[in-house]
């Protein structure tokens, strides 16, 4: 059973289109995030959400958009990629009770790896 | 200056060593995490700690605040060990996560 879930796990695709990722947990986590790991395998936060709210997002670009349905989904829309986009991405979940974010143990999707040719 | 220093950066041990990672960092924090991506890239959440030690099958994880250390040890180290390292504080103002640099661990059999 897999807890943190993303689709698709590679993504090839022009510069200027746009595309999404998704991400899913079934371990009933109020939280989610998205990280960027770079080409030096550097982690950064990008969003995060708690209860479908978003209480964190750190200096993304705007064609990054992240949306959360429920609190079991985070997914990730990108619009007009460029090749800098190119990373890979993970989805996480946790559980906690306010918004001091990332005070409990986080469990990490997969990733999906982000090609932009 | 990067706010989170792990060393060494490469380890190289031979199966059974004893491996010992170390992070120092810049910023109070109220916690720190230890996660672990293995070669195919997943990533796992090792630690979470705040004071004193945690153990966890083979892994010991110890944090000193005062000294703004934190050192991650693999004892009797196999080749399943193998992966990337990666340290975690999380600062006190605003609990934002930085992420280190990571140190890849190598284990032969």
């Amino acid at each position: 059973d897999t807890a943190v879930s993303q689709t698709p796990k590679y993504l090839v695709t022009q510069m200027g289109n746009d595309k999404s990722i998704k991400c899913e947990q079934n371990l009933g986590h109020d939280t989610m995030y998205w990280y960027k790991q770079d080409s030096k395998k550097f982690l950064k936060i990008m969003f995060s959400y708690n209860n479908k709210e978003l209480i964190i997002n750190e200096t993304v670009p705007n064609r990054f958009s992240p949306k959360s349905p429920d609190k079991a989904h985070l997914n990730l829309h990108i619009n007009s990629l460029e090749l800098g986009d190119s990373a890979v991405y993970f989805c996480a979940s946790s559980q906690i009770s306010d918004f001091s974010a990332w005070t409990d143990t986080q469990y990490f999707g997969p990733g999906t790896r982000l090609t932009v040719l | 200056k990067n706010e989170v220093e792990q060393s060494p950066q490469n380890l190289t041990a031979q199966e059974g060593e004893f491996i010992t990672i170390n992070c120092s960092y810049s910023v109070g924090i109220s916690a720190l995490h230890w996660l672990q991506q293995h070669p195919g890239g997943g990533i796992v959440s090792l630690f979470m700690l705040s004071s004193g030690k945690k153990k966890h099958g083979r892994l010991i994880a110890t944090i000193n605040i005062q000294e703004k250390h934190s050192s991650l040890h693999i004892t009797a180290s196999h080749p399943r060990d193998s992966a990337v390292y990666i340290c975690a504080p999380q600062a006190a103002a605003g609990n934002k996560l930085t992420f280190g640099g990571g140190t890849r661990v190598l284990v032969k059999p």
